[in-house]
């Protein structure tokens, strides 16, 4: 079975950072593009990042390139998020997604951006 | 970016009845292999999003067959043949022919 299991959020000042971590297990990790999806409270979805299976491509939505990274750990089964620079407007639950096709989500993790 | 604009915003549905929300594109979503790569979702209250529809009609895995996805060039519609309760939710299109994936501003389904 596949699970997504986030972690890693929580509560942070504007300017501040975060290091948003998923647990990929129940399939072969390292085949998969993995995606960060966002969405701030009662508001829709947004992608905010994408990496490649080998981590040699990466890409963002423009309002978080320069302050975010996503970065991946084949031989731990793990996707990160390390954001930076914080904005109140960053303020969502983050949820860790499988391929682009969306078949597989974590539960997500909430991240508050606030002074 | 390509924009999806889902209609309408708000659905309430009496139970039993059916229900349907469209989606356009503001470009077609033919890719260059001749697929559409154009999905559905349904986000219940509380939950993750669930992948309903994949590739404009096709059904995942567990998903009930009263509900069904139809479309091409840039519009597309995802039916309810009879709403039942847990059906209440928003529901979300997609697209991810071209890149980025972008999502339409999702529907609320609710119970009259």
């Amino acid at each position: 079975e596949v699970q997504l299991v986030e972690s890693g959020g929580g509560l942070v000042q504007p300017g501040g950072s975060l290091r948003l971590s998923c647990a990929a297990s129940g399939f072969t990790f390292s085949d998969h593009w993995m995606i960060w999806v966002r969405q701030a409270p009662g508001k829709g979805l947004e992608w905010v990042a994408s990496i490649k299976q080998d981590g040699s491509d990466k890409y963002y939505v423009d309002s978080v390139k320069g302050r975010f990274t996503i970065s991946r750990d084949n031989a731990k089964n793990s996707l990160y998020l390390q954001m930076n620079s914080l904005r109140v407007e960053d303020s969502a639950v983050y949820f860790c997604v499988r391929d682009n096709n969306g078949a597989y989500w974590g539960q997500g993790t909430l991240v508050t951006v606030s002074s | 970016d390509v924009v999806m604009t889902q209609s309408p915003l708000s659905l309430p549905v009496t139970l039993g009845q059916p229900a349907s929300i469209s989606c356009r594109s503001s470009q077609g979503l033919v890719h260059s292999d001749g697929n559409i790569y154009f999905n559905w979702f349904q986000q219940r209250p509380g939950h993750s999003p669930r992948r309903l529809i994949y590739k404009v009609s096709n059904r995942d895995s567990g998903v009930p067959d009263r509900f069904s996805g139809s479309g091409s060039g840039t519009d597309f519609t995802l039916e309810i043949s009879r709403v039942e309760a847990e059906d209440v939710g928003v529901y979300y299109c997609m697209q991810i022919t071209h890149w980025p994936e972008t999502f339409g501003q999702g529907t609320k389904l609710e119970i009259k």
